[in-house]
């Protein structure tokens, strides 16, 4: 079974350009998340989805970042404009939540971004 | 706001030998602690997890322990080998499913 796949594997812009990143998740894994991971740091949650819905965005930076998943499957995370200091790894992860389930996630290998 | 504190930073072993990673929580609600493995380019692996209801689950070299009182959960590592170094993480899951890691040790195995 393929794990969760994400694209680019690296991306290099300039600063106040915008950027892309994708996310395939685990086929059935109905949560999908979207991390930030900085050199020498845990992950930490911008944004979590069940199905379709946007269940916890407190930490995602909404004046120049934005998530979608529609149909409930990929996903995609842009930020528009890049700053210096968005510079990180951008990981995604998706598990299966189900009632009074716990929370395994599953991760991939993310997404380097370097803004210039 | 949540927290989980990982001790130590960095950690140098000796092939063979053990290798434990302590971590604490804040919330007082986290139900469910996994522990992940990381390597270079890659994501993080779940290795192991424990439930709020167990003291200690053990998977071969692997172990952790928990303390609900204490707020406290590590992990054990034995018999080290080299292809054990990476970076290590422990997280805590609240039970509204929010995940928060701790900052990581880097694990090195010297052989």
């Amino acid at each position: 079974e393929a794990g969760v796949v994400q694209s680019p594997r690296y991306k290099i812009i300039e600063k106040k350009q915008p950027v892309a990143f994708w996310c395939n998740p685990i086929s059935g894994h109905n949560t999908l998340y979207w991390y930030l991971q900085n050199l020498g740091q845990g992950p930490e949650l911008l944004i979590r989805y069940e199905n379709e819905e946007a269940v916890d965005d407190s930490q995602l930076p909404k004046d120049r970042f934005s998530a979608e998943r529609l149909k409930g499957v990929d996903s995609t995370l842009k930020i528009q404009p890049a700053e210096l200091g968005d510079s990180a790894v951008y990981l995604c992860a998706s598990s299966y939540l189900a009632g009074g389930g716990y929370n395994e996630q599953f991760f991939g290998p993310g997404t380097r971004l370097t803004v210039l | 706001g949540e927290n989980v504190e990982q001790h130590p930073s960095t950690l140098s072993v000796q092939e063979g030998d053990s290798a434990v990673i302590k971590c604490t929580y804040s919330d007082s609600a986290s139900n469910y602690f996994p522990w992940y493995k990381q390597e270079l380019g890659k994501g993080p692996q779940l290795i192991i997890d424990i439930r709020s209801n167990v003291g200690e689950k053990k998977d071969q070299r692997i172990a952790v322990t928990l303390n609900k009182t204490a707020k406290h959960f590590s992990l054990h590592i034995t018999e080290t080998q080299p292809e054990d170094s990476a970076v290590y993480f422990c997280a805590a899951v609240t039970g509204g499913f929010k995940t928060i890691f701790g900052a990581g040790t880097r694990l090195f195995v010297k052989a």
